[in-house]
């Protein structure tokens, strides 16, 4: 089974609107820290935002929001805002430190934004 | 530097070549992981080390490839007779440790083409 699930190939928004990139997971793990990465064409990994699973509030870091509901599995990404350099690819990563996988990281497939003016 | 460093940035192979890619992690961090990312997917994990030791190989896909990081630093993914299902972007990442809440923190990766 997928532990990352990223629905959305692509999609579309207009600068300064918001936008909203799903992620859905799957872990029988109690700690788990969920993270959101943007790739750019130029192909690095830019660590975005953090939500650990026992944390009550969503996570925040400027213009990135983690609209995280534990019940459902999902932890979407909310970027406010936007700006033409968030066209970018998104992926979505789940992190659990406990058992045989030591702490890697599994991804999703990916989202590919494209903002245009 | 401050980031994760991987060289080179391209390397073409022909198909039998062996190619040995490298990864300078940030300093001081702990864990270190290989990832092969494939064009429009996301990141696969290969392997993770903690310091020198090398605790799970089993994203490794066959025994053609192999990773080292004999003091614990800068760590060299190595691969044999390479194939053209080895073209990809291979990434490498550090973090302080394994806890859920440390993130791992890339490098700009090394495309692979194999010919």
């Amino acid at each position: 089974a997928q532990k990352i699930t990223q629905t959305q190939p692509g999609m579309f928004v207009q600068e300064k609107e918001a936008v909203t990139l799903d992620c859905t997971y799957d872990t029988s793990d109690p700690s788990y820290g969920l993270f959101w990465y943007k790739q750019p064409s130029s192909g690095e990994m830019i660590f975005l935002i953090y939500q650990g699973s026992y944390d009550q509030q969503n996570a925040t870091e400027g213009r990135y929001s983690l609209n995280f509901q534990k019940a459902r599995k999902s932890a979407n990404l909310v970027i406010s805002a936007s700006q033409l350099g968030d066209s970018a690819m998104y992926f979505c990563a789940m992190r659990e430190p406990r058992g045989s996988t030591l702490g890697r990281l599994y991804f999703g497939r990916g989202t590919q934004l494209t903002v245009w003016p | 530097g401050a980031g994760v460093s991987q060289s080179p940035r391209y390397k073409v192979a022909k198909r039998g070549q062996d190619v040995a890619l490298r990864c300078d992690p940030i300093s001081g961090h702990v864990s270190l992981f290989w990832y092969q990312q494939a064009l429009g997917q996301g990141p696969e994990f290969l392997t993770y080390f903690q310091n020198e030791a090398q605790l799970d190989k089993s994203g490794l896909p066959s025994d053609r490839f192999f990773a080292e990081r004999p003091e614990g630093s800068v760590s060299t993914l190595k691969i044999q007779r390479t194939q053209q299902e080895d073209s990809a972007v291979y990434l490498c990442a550090s973090s302080l440790g394994g806890q859920r809440n440390s993130p791992l923190h890339f490098g700009n990766g090394t495309r692979l083409t194999v010919t």
